[in-house]
């Protein structure tokens, strides 16, 4: 079982849509959980944090966090083209390093 | 202000041969991380600096990988007698103290490819 999965996808949405991207890790002592954007050919950048189980809201994007399911997702809502990027979800483990232990990630398609 | 920056962006090795990757984090930045990425595979961690000190080097596939950062400010990851499967995308990212819940901020990697 790897650490941190994630569906490869392609997830394929309409433009305007709600984009729902999920991903489970197998840590119980994972603190922190980040989703990262990466455009091809490009390095990834940040999207969202979340450290507390809930909901976190940063305009068109919600991350959610269930630490007793072991379970990560991140919501975009109105779906845009330009959003079509791969989405790594990356968990900061028991490590007090920071070392980040990425799924391999989600292809995310929006179709205008 | 200046983000992480890699160099070389591209190189292309012979088997056999060794390169020095180079990475130049956000200025003040205690923590500096160094990933490897496959093709459609998420980063993978390599080594862990914090200021000068290489204080996780698990990731490190072989002995033939190196790293350095001998005044806690550049790194240097050293490939000695690169193989084929050692072709990649390598990621720096740096963070301003390091821990669990800092963001890391990536440079634009440098894709590796030994022929």
């Amino acid at each position: 079982q790897k650490e941190v999965e994630q569906n490869s996808g392609p997830l394929s949405v309409p433009e305007g849509a709600i984009a729902s991207l999920n991903c489970t890790y197998s840590d119980r002592g994972s603190q922190s959980f980040f989703w990262y954007r990466q455009y091809s050919g490009k390095s990834p950048e940040l999207i969202m944090f979340i450290y507390s189980n809930g909901d976190k809201e940063d305009g068109r994007f919600t991350a959610q966090l269930n630490k007793a399911s072991q379970y990560v997702s991140l919501l975009i809502r109105d779906s845009q083209p330009s959003d079509s990027a791969t989405y790594l979800c990356a968990v900061s483990g028991s490590s007090n390093t920071g070392k980040l232990i990425f799924g391999q990630g989600t292809t995310l398609q929006v179709k205008p | 202000g200046a983000g992480v920056s890699q160099s070389p962006r591209y190189k292309v090795a012979k088997r056999g041969q060794d390169v020095a990757l180079r990475c130049d984090p956000i200025s003040g930045h205690v923590s500096l991380f160094w990933y490897q990425q496959a093709l459609g595979q998420g980063p993978e961690f390599l080594t862990y600096f914090q200021n000068e000190a290489q204080l996780d080097k698990s990731g490190l596939p072989s002995d033939r990988f190196f790293a350095e950062r001998p005044e806690g400010s550049v790194s240097t990851l050293k490939i000695q007698r690169t193989q084929q499967e050692d072709s990649a995308v390598y990621l720096c990212a740096s963070s301003p103290r390091g821990g669990r819940a800092e963001t890391q901020y990536f440079g634009p990697g440098t894709r590796l490819l030994v022929l």
